[in-house]
């Protein structure tokens, strides 16, 4: 059975600062997936992740993959308030598109 | 991308009632899902939601209690059946579009029983 860990779930930092959420899944599986949810918003896709070491970027944003370790990060450089929310990463499970889902990581990011 | 439509964005429903979410497409896509999460939790699939035969159900979610349609290919509905308060939750469809690997998430109905 394939299962998602994020870790941290919760993350407090100040504006400026870097820091990186880790998303490890147990079996292989063929695209990764990192969302942004504001409170009482829907979910805003971030990157897809295809193949091994794959690097995304958008903004203060960078999301890289190591197929062979399972393991996806999201890393954040000099963070802003804007980027406060919760992230999560997701794996495509069995079927095509079918997506198993991290914890999230609740980042809070101070002025 | 793909611009998803659900309605109602909320409701507050009573306990053994029903509530059907609608869940509209501005283009034909093939793959549609239901999902749910619960307050402050992660998402799980409910089903996979196929044009034209049954939904796909995971494990959990039986098609009595939520019963999917799919009558083409920009539409979907999801019916809570017999609520309970433990069904309280945000309902959300999403979407692939054919032409890429991006799923797309509706904005959501949040359902509360009571």
């Amino acid at each position: 059975e394939l299962k998602v860990e994020q870790n941290p779930l919760f993350l407090s930092m100040q504006e400026g600062k870097n820091y990186t959420i880790y998303c490890n899944y147990s079996t292989t599986s063929d695209r990764l997936y990192w969302y942004r949810q504001d409170p009482g918003k829907s979910l805003e896709s971030l990157f897809v992740l295809l193949s091994n070491g794959a690097v995304k970027q958008e903004g203060r944003l960078m999301a890289s993959l190591d197929t062979k370790a399972r393991l996806s990060t999201l890393h954040i450089t000099a963070a802003v308030h804007d980027l406060s929310a919760t992230y999560f990463c997701a794996v495509e499970g069995d079927s095509n598109y079918q997506l198993i889902w991290g914890a999230g990581t609740k980042l809070i990011i101070k002025p | 991308s793909a611009v998803i439509s659900q309605k109602p964005s909320r409701d507050i429903c009573q306990r053994g009632t029903s509530l059907t979410i609608q869940c509209q497409v501005d283009s034909q896509v093939t793959m549609m899902f239901w999902y749910r999460q619960q307050p402050g939790q992660s998402l799980t699939l409910i089903a996979t939601a196929n044009q034209g035969s049954e939904a796909t159900y995971e494990s959990g979610f039986v098609i009595d209690k939520f019963p999917i349609s799919r009558p083409n290919l920009t539409f979907s509905t999801l019916t809570v059946s017999n609520m309970s308060p433990e069904d309280s939750s945000i309902y959300l469809c999403s979407v692939v579009p054919d032409t890429t690997y991006e799923q797309y998430f509706g904005p959501g109905t949040r359902l509360t029983v009571t």
